[in-house]
C-alpha cells in the first residue's frame, strides 16, 4: 500500500519568513495530493491540493509543487504569519483507480511562527 | 458554508462497552469515510462507504468495527467491544460525487476507553 513520509516533524520560523514542508510517497499510481492544516483540537482543514497532471499550484501565500518522477511534493508558505502556526499534514490518494478516496497521511509537521 | 458535523464531541467508555459515533455528512455528498488519529500521531484511514456498502477498509477496521447509514443524513461508526487502544480522535469525512478526492472533515469525536 501507499506510504507517505513527511519532513520536518517540527519547523520554527520568524514571522515574514518562508516555510517549506516536504513529502514523499511510494505508490506511483497516486494521483491526488492534498494538504491539510489542523489547529489544536480542531478538524483537519483542506488548504490546497494538487493533481498529478500539474506540477505546481498557487493560492495567495501558499503553493504546492509536485515532482512525479521523484515521487515527492512540497508545501511552500511565504510571508508567514503567527496564525499559520498549526500542524500541517500532507496526504496522497489513488482516487479513480481501485480506491474511492482513501487518503494516506504523512506524520505531520508542527509549524510555529514567532512574531 | 455546509460542514460535516459529528456527535458526541467527547465520549468516555469502559473497556468492553459498545460505542456508536455519529456523523452528518454534507447533504449532497455521497462518499463517506472514517479516520482515526491517536494522540500525537498521523491520521489513519479506517473505512470508505458508498452506495450503502463499504468500498474499502484498512487492517485496523476489524470485526469489532461496523459502519451504517441508517437514514438519509446520518453515518455511524460502531465499535462493538472497545479496547484501551481504541482511544483516539475519530474523524468522519465526506466527498461529493463530482469531486471524490476532495474530502471534508468533521470536528471529530474524542473517544477515551478506560
Amino acid at each position: 500500500g501507499e506510504n507517505v513520509e513527511q519532513h520536518p516533524s517540527t519547523l520554527s520560523v520568524q514571522e515574514g519568513d518562508s516555510a517549506v514542508i516536504k513529502c514523499t510517497y511510494s505508490d506511483s499510481a497516486s494521483n491526488y495530493f492534498p494538504w491539510y492544516k489542523q489547529e489544536l483540537g480542531k478538524r483537519p482543514q483542506l488548504i490546497i491540493d494538487i493533481r498529478s497532471n500539474v506540477g505546481e499550484k498557487k493560492d495567495q501565500r501558499i503553493a504546492v509543487t509536485l515532482n512525479k518522477t521523484a515521487k515527492h511534493f512540497s508545501l511552500h508558505i511565504t510571508e508567514t504569519q503567527p496564525e499559520d502556526s498549526a500542524v500541517y499534514f500532507c496526504a496522497a490518494d489513488n482516487a479513480g483507480g481501485t480506491s474511492y478516496g482513501k487518503l494516506t497521511f504523512g506524520q505531520g509537521t508542527i509549524l510555529t511562527v514567532h512574531p | 458554508e455546509p460542514e460535516v458535523t459529528q456527535t458526541p464531541s467527547h465520549q468516555v467508555t469502559q473497556m468492553g462497552q459498545e460505542v456508536i459515533l455519529r456523523c452528518v455528512p454534507i447533504s449532497n455528498h455521497l462518499y463517506f469515510y472514517w479516520y482515526r488519529q491517536i494522540l500525537g500521531q498521523k491520521v489513519e484511514f479506517l473505512v470508505s462507504f458508498y452506495n450503502n456498502e463499504i468500498s474499502e477498509k484498512s487492517e485496523i477496521f476489524d470485526d469489532q468495527f461496523s459502519v451504517e447509514r441508517p437514514d438519509g443524513s446520518n453515518f455511524t461508526l460502531k465499535i462493538r467491544s472497545t479496547k484501551l487502544e481504541d482511544s483516539a480522535m475519530y474523524f468522519c469525512a465526506s466527498s461529493f460525487q463530482g469531486d471524490v478526492e476532495t474530502q471534508y472533515f468533521g470536528p471529530g469525536t474524542r473517544l477515551l476507553v478506560l
